[in-house]
This record gives structure tokens, C-alpha cells and sequence, in this order.
């Protein structure tokens, strides 16, 4: 157990339609990281968050959306669902985001879009 | 990113040692090499990290080749819960893990 929470574990959805995937980090960590995961792209980096603000960003599509709260758990929006998104969403989390600290991941949201 | 090479797959027998390679020729001089591994249906999970020196931890070592080209991670005795996707990511001054294709190991019982 890394400690990195995650909910949903699993969300159905349609086309068009719009979801909140959320992320609960390592306690004492300021630092969420979201990556997607799918079968033809692999594991991809999409954003991190550093005490509630954007820290980096990756291929992170426009339809997609993140925030990191005062409590510092994060969501990860996403919106006009496309059948391509569908993918397994990882969140991580690290102490304070220092380049070579380890990165602590999560179980994962499973996303299917029909 | 560096960009790196692992071999597809690799299958170990239970109890030997497994030695998993990596070449990452277009590595900068600031990029250390992370390790990272995946178990079915899990998040990937962190292994072992390092720059220059050969580093032991108690799930493996990583051996790192003089000219930093490529390394090496070693698991002293597989285990079947050592049967994971393995990632070998060199990464510099950012904060992201950009993941390759890595290897699949299988462990045999």
C-alpha cells in the first residue's frame, strides 16, 4: 500500500459526458502527479501539482482539467469524453517536489467510455 | 528525455537471479537512472535510483556502466511477486517520469 488513495476504482461513462477522477495523497506530500495510462500510448505524464498550484505540465489535453485543494488532494476533470480516453488514470504523489524524489502512485481509476 | 532501450522480455526461474538491462546512450551528465516497476493491476511502483555509483536497497542493485550508457538492475532472488513490467527512466531536472515500454518479466515457479 503506497498510501496514494484513489476513487473511483472504476467509472462507466458515455461519450460527451463528463468526470471527476479524485486523489488523495501520501500524507505530509505536497506534490500530485496525474498519468494516463492506455494501451497504445503507455504510461503518459499529464500534469503535477505543487502545494495548489500547477507545477508541470505534459500532454494534457485541452478537454482536461486539474486542481490541487488547500487539504491537498487533487481532482482530475475530464470532459466531452471521447471513446479514446479510455484509459486507467494513475495519481502520485512525492514529498515536495524535488526532481529525483520518489514518486509514490496510486491504485488507479479505470475509465471506460461507451 | 533520454531515450531507452529494453529488451521486450525476460523470464527468470524462481530463487536466480535476474539481471535486467538498459541502454540510455543519449543519457545527459545530470540524468539519474530510476527504476520503476509495474505488478499486475497496480500502479507502478518505485525500485531504486542513482547517478554514477553502483546502489543497493533491499529490493535490488542497479549497476550503472562507467560511461553511464547503460545500466543494469539486478534482483539477487526472484521471487513470483517480482513478475512486474520493469521501467528503466533516466530523468534530469524535471519533475516528470516519462515511461518507456520497458520489460516483462515472468519468474517461474
Amino acid at each position: 500500500d503506497s498510501g496514494v488513495t484513489q476513487t473511483p476504482k472504476h467509472l462507466i461513462t458515455a461519450t460527451g459526458q463528463r468526470v471527476t477522477l479524485r486523489c488523495s495523497p501520501r500524507s505530509g506530500d505536497l506534490s500530485v502527479y496525474w498519468y494516463q495510462q492506455s494501451l497504445d500510448q503507455g504510461l503518459q505524464f499529464l500534469i503535477q501539482y505543487y502545494n495548489g498550484e500547477e507545477r508541470a505540465k505534459g500532454n494534457i489535453l485541452e478537454r482536461f482539467s486539474a486542481q490541487q485543494f488547500p487539504d491537498l488532494h487533487s481532482e482530475l476533470n475530464l470532459s466531452s469524453l471521447e471513446l479514446g480516453d479510455s484509459a486507467l488514470y494513475f495519481c502520485a504523489s512525492s514529498a515536495g517536489g524535488q526532481f529525483q524524489e520518489t514518486q509514490y502512485f496510486g491504485p488507479g481509476t479505470r475509465l471506460l467510455v461507451l | 528525455d533520454a531515450k531507452t532501450t529494453q529488451p521486450n522480455s525476460m523470464e527468470s526461474n524462481e530463487e536466480e537471479p535476474v539481471h535486467l538491462p538498459c541502454n540510455h546512450s543519449t543519457i545527459s551528465g545530470t540524468d539519474y537512472i530510476h527504476w520503476y516497476r509495474q505488478l499486475p493491476s497496480q500502479g507502478p511502483e518505485y525500485v531504486i535510483h542513482g547517478l554514477t555509483s553502483n546502489v543497493n536497497n533491499r529490493m535490488a542493485s542497479l549497476a550503472i556502466a562507467e560511461d553511464r550508457k547503460s545500466s543494469t538492475l539486478i534482483l539477487h532472488r526472484a521471487t513470483l511477486r517480482d513478475a512486474a513490467v520493469y521501467y528503466c527512466i533516466p530523468k534530469g531536472s524535471n519533475y516528470k517520469l516519462t515511461f518507456g515500454k520497458g520489460t516483462l518479466l515472468t519468474v517461474n515457479p
